[in-house]
């Protein structure tokens, strides 16, 4: 069975911490990405990756920045928590449109 | 990417069809319609997605209009783990990258 992982279903960090949620995927797909999901907002795009190495920012990228170092592994990372971050993150990947994308379970970082 | 419009919420009873309009009267030639659905506390869940004929896969069924500005997804014999909010969403093929959720419709599935 396919699968988008991340590492942590429930995290609690404090203000100011520097804070990486991890996402891996098993299907060799190109494309990658990182929404956060708000009661009310929906689930709005931070960041997207087409490529290793290769990163291009979504609708909210502030306070966020991402790395992928390798195909498989897409990482999101708080630079300086805040409490406004306190959310649900959900790591996606996809093949070559027009194929679905595949979602991870989620993260819901609280920060304090 | 064009704009979709969804009811907010519908109820369909267990084991009867549940059918999920989709208004996308803007869409233009290369954009494909894509369902998904999440259930309480879990990702989102690609169901189905077609261009202009209609699709069929072991989850749904996805009518697109002749004109394709509206669609409905067809969940045959609906049951209890059906309940979650549905996403009808319009992207274009040029654009392999962005998927811009709405609200969606919050599905309620009754015995």
């Amino acid at each position: 069975d396919v699968k988008v992982t991340q590492s942590s279903r429930y995290l609690v960090k404090r203000t100011g911490e520097k804070v990486f949620l991890e996402c891996v995927q098993d299907m060799d797909h190109e494309n990658m990405f990182w929404y956060r999901q708000d009661p009310g907002l929906g689930l709005r795009l931070i960041y997207f990756s087409y490529d290793v190495k290769m990163k291009e920012k979504g609708d909210i990228p502030e306070g966020y920045s991402v790395s992928r170092e390798k195909k498989e592994r897409f990482s999101l990372i708080l630079e300086s928590a805040s409490t406004n971050q306190t959310s649900m993150y959900l790591c996606a990947s996809s093949p070559q449109v027009p194929y679905g994308y595949t979602f991870g379970s989620g993260t819901r970082l609280t920060v304090v | 990417d064009a704009k979709t419009t969804q009811p907010t919420s519908m109820d369909c009873a267990e084991g009867r069809a549940a059918n999920l309009p989709c208004n996308h009267s803007t869409i233009s030639g290369n954009e494909y319609v894509y369902w998904y659905r999440q259930i309480h506390s879990q990702g989102p869940q690609y169901i189905i997605h077609g261009l202009k004929n209609n699709e069929t896969n072991e989850m749904a069924s996805l009518i697109i209009t002749e004109d394709r500005k509206s669609s409905t997804l067809i969940l045959p014999h609906a049951t209890l783990r059906d309940t979650a909010v549905y996403y009808c969403i319009v992207r274009a093929r040029s654009n392999d990258y962005k998927l811009s959720f709405g609200a969606g419709t919050t599905v309620t599935v009754r015995a």
